[in-house]
């Protein structure tokens, strides 16, 4: 069964940091792209970071440019999400998903929540 | 940066119904453009990609139509358990995503 799982998630302070990790089954996880997409309360959907299959291309949105960092060890069918600065406003439920090829996310976990707060 | 806006935020039908969701883009994205359905409580999934090819397993009632900077989603008749939130969302950018801001569906 094909499968994503997070893990990491919780309450933090202002300005700590966190780290998110998502365990990949079922799927050859190197020949794919991986992706964060995280969801507000109540809100939408918002796309985080990019990460292709060997690292090479790594990408983010503006919100988090500079105090996240996304990284994969291929060997541990792993993706990870390093979150530095953390604000009230980085409070979500965050995805990990897998890249369909170029694009569309097909396989997507079912989220690690993250709260931050004093 | 391309932004996605789809219309209307929310809509109310009644069963059978035939519901269309629009979403625009601020510039050309040729076909790239995929479709989510997001059911209360639970994670999102993938229905639609190149704007218009069904996700394997998803009922045929649901279609999509576009090219360039307006797409459609329509559902030919609305089903109780369509009721969701709808995102559309570009990747014409390499790894660089973006979703539009959603339409929550109930049923009237």
């Amino acid at each position: 069964e094909v499968q994503l799982v997070e893990s990491g998630g919780g309450l933090v302070q202002p300005g700590r940091s966190l780290r998110l990790s998502c365990a990949a089954s079922g799927f050859t996880f190197d020949d794919y792209a991986m992706h964060w997409v995280r969801q507000a309360p109540g809100k939408g959907l918002e796309w985080v970071s990019g990460i292709s299959w060997n690292s090479g291309t790594i990408v983010y949105a503006d919100s988090v440019k500079g105090r996240f960092t996304i990284s994969r060890d291929n060997a541990k069918n792993s993706l990870y999400l390093q979150m530095n600065s953390l604000r009230a406003e980085d409070t979500a439920l965050y995805y990990c998903a897998k890249d369909s090829v170029a694009g569309p996310l097909d396989i997507w976990g079912q989220g690690t929540m993250v709260t931050v707060s004093s | 940066d391309i932004q996605m806006t789809q219309s209307p935020s929310s809509l109310s039908a009644s069963v059978g119904d035939r519901v269309t969701i629009t979403c625009r883009a601020s510039q050309g994205i040729s076909n790239y453009l995929a479709w989510y359905q997001q059911k209360p409580g639970k994670v999102p999934k993938l229905l639609i990609y190149a704007a218009s090819t069904l996700q394997s397993g998803v009922p045929s009632r649901f279609s999509g139509s576009g090219s360039g900077t307006d797409f459609t989603l329509t559902i030919s008749s609305l089903q109780p358990e369509d009721v969701a939130t709808y995102y559309c969302q570009k990747y014409n950018s390499g790894l660089a995503l973006t979703f539009g801001g959603g339409t929550k569906v109930e049923i009237k």
